[in-house]
């Protein structure tokens, strides 16, 4: 299975600023996806990260609010853009290989808006 | 609206007995469905898939599907402390969904001693 990183680890943040969430995978991979999980909750799907273009957007999400690039097979940013309490969560990034069903997740970034 | 159902719990089970972990779905269309095991502050690890009606075997954890009924369960057998935690049911619509997941709120699972 892919070995997927995520810095930062933690944040926090003021209300009203942005932070940028990197993903590394040690592999190409076909498709890379972005959750969060609210405190308690389970795992909400934001988007897929697709390489060279636009991320496709779940409903709720915005790309104003969610901006993600992918440049490459290996690698996927999502910004979290003017922040506030609400986004305060653990946001995590996946991923899948090939023609494989298997989806495996990154550590997640663990964020809380001041 | 998809959806996929589980029971919050807490399920507590004895040391060496068999966790019974059950998952409903709402997409008729479903493909393709998932366990992941989630411990306090992790992220989540995969334990199995399965997508095809029937059981699949993999070490102590056995998957039944039974797409008649929309349901999905996961059975742990021998349950040892460790594997206390919270267990996540995701489903897969397929198609033009391909590798998007949805999940279930989750089961916490207790295995005392």
């Amino acid at each position: 299975s892919a070995v997927i990183s995520q810095k930062p680890s933690r944040d926090i943040c003021q209300r009203g600023t942005s932070l940028t969430i990197q993903c590394q995978v040690d592999s190409q991979v076909t498709m890379m996806f972005w959750y969060r999980q609210q405190p308690g909750q389970s795992l909400t799907l934001i988007a897929t990260a697709n390489q060279g273009s636009e991320a496709t957007y779940e409903s709720g999400f915005v790309i104003d609010k969610f901006p993600i690039s992918r440049p490459n097979l290996t690698f996927s940013t999502l910004t979290v853009s003017n922040m506030s309490p609400e986004d305060s969560s653990i946001y995590l990034c996946s991923a899948t290989s090939g023609g494989a069903l298997e989806q495996f997740f990154g550590p997640g970034t663990r964020l809380t808006v001041l | 609206q998809k959806e996929v159902e589980q029971n919050s719990g807490p399920l507590s089970v004895p040391e060496g007995a068999i966790a019974s972990l059950n998952c409903t779905y709402s997409d008729r269309g479903s493909q393709s469905f998932f366990w992941y095991r989630q411990y306090s502050g992790k992220s989540p690890e995969l334990i199995m898939f399965i997508y095809s009606n029937g059981d699949k075997e993999d070490g102590r954890f056995t998957a039944q599907l039974n797409k008649a009924s929309q349901y999905v369960s996961l059975l742990i057998r021998d349950s040892q402390p460790s594997d206390s935690a919270t267990y996540l049911c995701a489903v897969n619509a397929g198609g033009t969904s391909y590798g998007k997941l949805t999940f279930g709120q989750g089961t916490i699972l207790t295995v005392h001693p």
